[in-house]
């Protein structure tokens, strides 16, 4: 099984700033790579596939990059609605696709 | 616009049987080029893929092999609509269990889901 390894854990950023999200993969996942939001109480929210593909609707400061192993999501500009859980997901190894445990952005 | 509505208990006793089901608008359970999947999520799990089927000329079954012993995904094309049965759970299996769509496109992603349906296990 590929393991999915987010860091940090917990990012605390203000308003205005830019998030930086990493998560790493046990083994290459080429551009196998999804990121998803997920707010309180709600399901997750597709942003980014095929590791750096912006998903239908969703704003251009969200962007994703890397490829193989390592993988980065960037929030340009952070607004009020950004701050949620992150989870990044592999689908390489289909159909035993893996997640990794989120990062928490929260405010500052 | 797709959107998944799910229904089923929130709390099943050990040993018995979790039946979920997940109906859709906007697409079809039949459809060619789609999928349609059961996930949960859990303190201790995370998120966890669990089953999916999809219509490729026949029906395709596919499990999660930590549960496959245990599950059942059944697709109802009268109801354009389709279920989960997890047999013989245990306190482990509490958790917040979502329906979701893998879009046309031949890649293992999620685009559409449902409201998540919180099933506890406990006696």
């Amino acid at each position: 099984e590929i393991v999915m390894t987010q860091s940090p854990a917990t990012l605390s950023a203000s308003p205005g700033e830019r998030a930086t999200l990493s998560c790493r993969a046990s083994q290459s996942v080429s551009s196998n790579l999804v990121w998803y939001q997920q707010k309180p109480g709600q399901a997750p929210r597709l942003l980014i596939h095929a590791a750096s593909t912006r998903a239908t609707g969703i704003p251009a400061r969200f962007s994703g990059s890397g490829s193989g192993t390592e993988f980065t999501l960037t929030i340009s500009s952070l607004q009020s609605e950004d701050f949620a859980v992150y989870y990044c997901q592999q689908y390489t190894t289909w159909p035993s696709i893996t997640f990794g445990q989120g990062t928490r952005l929260e405010i500052k | 616009q797709v959107q998944l509505q799910q229904s089923g208990p929130g709390l099943v006793k050990p040993s018995q049987t979790l039946s979920l089901t997940c109906a859709i608008s906007g697409d079809s359970v039949s459809s060619n080029t789609a999928a349609w999947n059961w996930i949960r999520q859990s303190p201790l799990r995370g998120l966890e893929w669990l089953a999916r089927t999809y219509y490729r000329s026949r029906w395709y079954y596919d499990y999660a092999e930590s549960v496959k012993s245990r599950i059942t995904v059944n697709p109802d094309t009268s109801k354009n609509q389709f279920s989960l049965q997890l047999n013989s759970v245990t306190p482990e299996d509490t958790a917040v269990y979502y329906c979701a769509r893998d879009p046309p496109g031949g890649s293992t992603i999620f685009d559409y889901w449902g409201q998540g349906t919180l099933v506890t296990v406990s006696s």
